[in-house]
């Protein structure tokens, strides 16, 4: 069965660095989304794309923040200058249709911001 | 905006016990519900969905839902749990029709004992 895959699955930063967060969604997927947990809270959105640009986006997702799809399987998450309240697992997903279908998630990746 | 409010934080159960998970959304128009299951140290999976139709939705592994509109409520029920369901269960919601995003409950811990 089809899934989404995220690299790293951990990652450690120094505040102020810049990281990347890359997934691959299901092939046939048009629809792609980040979210994030921040320990013991709720999972929370963070910006939804499609047809390489951004459709929706959350109060979280502030300039720092940028996606992107370098190619014809990745997706990436950029967040250019790291602060520590940025450490969260974050959740890749994608979707083949509209956005209220069913979202398909990957593994997560966990970054520590130090 | 609509949110998720999951009651429920941590449940303990024994084995063939009956679960029911409870979960109320507050929105002004029509949603679609999901709930999602991650079970230690994998990632979050779809257990069953609600987008129109039949208001009594089944899942896999036995899970079924009832969504009651009047009560703006979506509770995950099964009618004997298994140590295999020990797990973290999320409701979610998004609108239909209108965006993608999907809005998480706090989620519920579930212990299965054996």
């Amino acid at each position: 069965e089809p899934e989404v895959t995220q690299t790293p699955s951990h990652q450690v930063t120094q505040m102020g660095q810049e990281v990347i967060l890359r997934c691959v969604p299901i092939s046939n997927h048009l629809y792609f989304y980040w979210y994030r947990q921040i320990l013991g809270q709720k999972v929370e959105f963070l910006v939804s794309f499609y047809n390489n640009e951004i459709s929706e986006k959350s109060e979280i997702f502030d300039d720092q923040f940028s996606v992107e799809r370098p190619d014809g399987s990745n997706f990436t998450l950029k967040i250019r200058s790291t602060k520590l309240e940025d450490s969260a697992m974050y959740f890749c997903a994608s979707s083949e249709l509209a956005g209220s279908e069913t979202q398909y998630f990957g593994p997560g990746t966990r970054l520590l911001v130090l | 905006a609509q949110s998720v409010s999951q009651h429920n934080h941590h449940v303990i159960l024994s084995e063939a016990a009956s679960l029911e998970l409870g979960c109320n959304y507050s929105y002004g128009g029509t949603v679609n519900l999901f709930w999602y299951v991650q079970y230690p140290g994998q990632h979050l999976q779809l257990l069953l969905k609600y987008f129109s139709g039949d208001p009594l939705v089944k899942g896999i592994k036995g899970f079924e839902a009832e969504f009651i509109k009047s009560k703006f409520s979506f509770n995950l029920r099964k009618p004997s749990v298994q140590w295999s369901d020990t797990a973290e269960y999320f409701c979610a919601v998004t609108p239909r029709n209108a965006g993608n995003m999907l809005t998480f409950g706090g989620g519920t811990r579930l212990m299965v004992k054996p």
